[in-house]
């Protein structure tokens, strides 16, 4: 089945800097990666997602880039803020949905002031 | 008001019996997801459904059952063969595999 690896499990950024956060992936055939945010005491919700015939997307200050040889894909958030201080997941599904939606172990975002 | 509901929000059973936590959507989703969150480990997934009548096992089933009769329904049986049921449960569904996720609000489950 998919085995998803994400790093760093915490990383701590002074506000207005960026922040980039790491995973990598084992299935091939996986094809859709999602990234999540939980705030503490809330459910995860979608920011960005990208799918393996795209190499990056952006979303205001947020963009995935997805290295389908590497067999890795990555989120960046420039001009951190606040509220972006969260724990963020990242996610693959292969084809069909096949062993399902996987996720990494989480990466907790801090931001100083 | 659409969405994806569990219940109940806190459920607190004693050690050896069986609990079912209930997740009901009103999406016209036809996949569900249960996933089990620990400080840590992330979301281990413990069972889907992509369609009614079929569901998968996923990393950690063991001591876990579930059934979907219904497409809005998805519902999480914790045994007593589960070593270490104390968790955050989540709920999710999706119109497709490769579509967003939706999750409800969780279950936190406490056997003592």
């Amino acid at each position: 089945g998919e085995n998803v690896e994400q790093h760093p499990s915490t990383l701590s950024v002074q506000e207005g800097d960026s922040a980039v956060i790491k995973c990598t992936y084992s299935d091939s055939a996986s094809n859709y990666f999602p990234w999540y945010k939980q705030e503490l005491g809330k459910r995860p919700q979608l920011i960005i997602d990208i799918r393996s015939n795209v190499g990056e997307k952006k979303d205001q200050r947020i963009a995935v880039t997805l290295n389908k040889t590497a067999k890795h894909f990555s989120l960046h958030i420039t001009e951190t803020q606040p509220e972006d201080s969260a724990v963020y997941f990242c996610a693959a599904i292969g084809t069909g949905g096949a062993d399902g939606l996987t996720f990494g172990k989480g990466t907790h975002l801090i931001i100083q002031p | 008001d659409g969405g994806i509901t569990q219940s109940p929000k806190y459920l607190f059973r004693k050690e050896g019996q069986n609990v079912t936590l209930s997740c009901e959507q009103n999406l016209n989703h036809d996949a569900m997801y249960w996933y089990r969150q620990d400080p840590g480990q992330g979301l281990r997934l413990i069972y889907y459904s992509q369609i009614v009548n079929d569901f998968q096992k996923g990393d950690i089933a063991e001591g876990y059952s579930v059934s979907r009769e219904k497409k809005e329904s998805f519902p999480l049986t914790v045994t007593s063969a589960q070593k270490n049921p104390t968790a955050f449960y989540l709920c999710a569904s999706s119109y497709g595999w490769s579509t967003e996720a939706f999750f409800g609000q969780g279950t936190r489950l406490t056997v003592v």
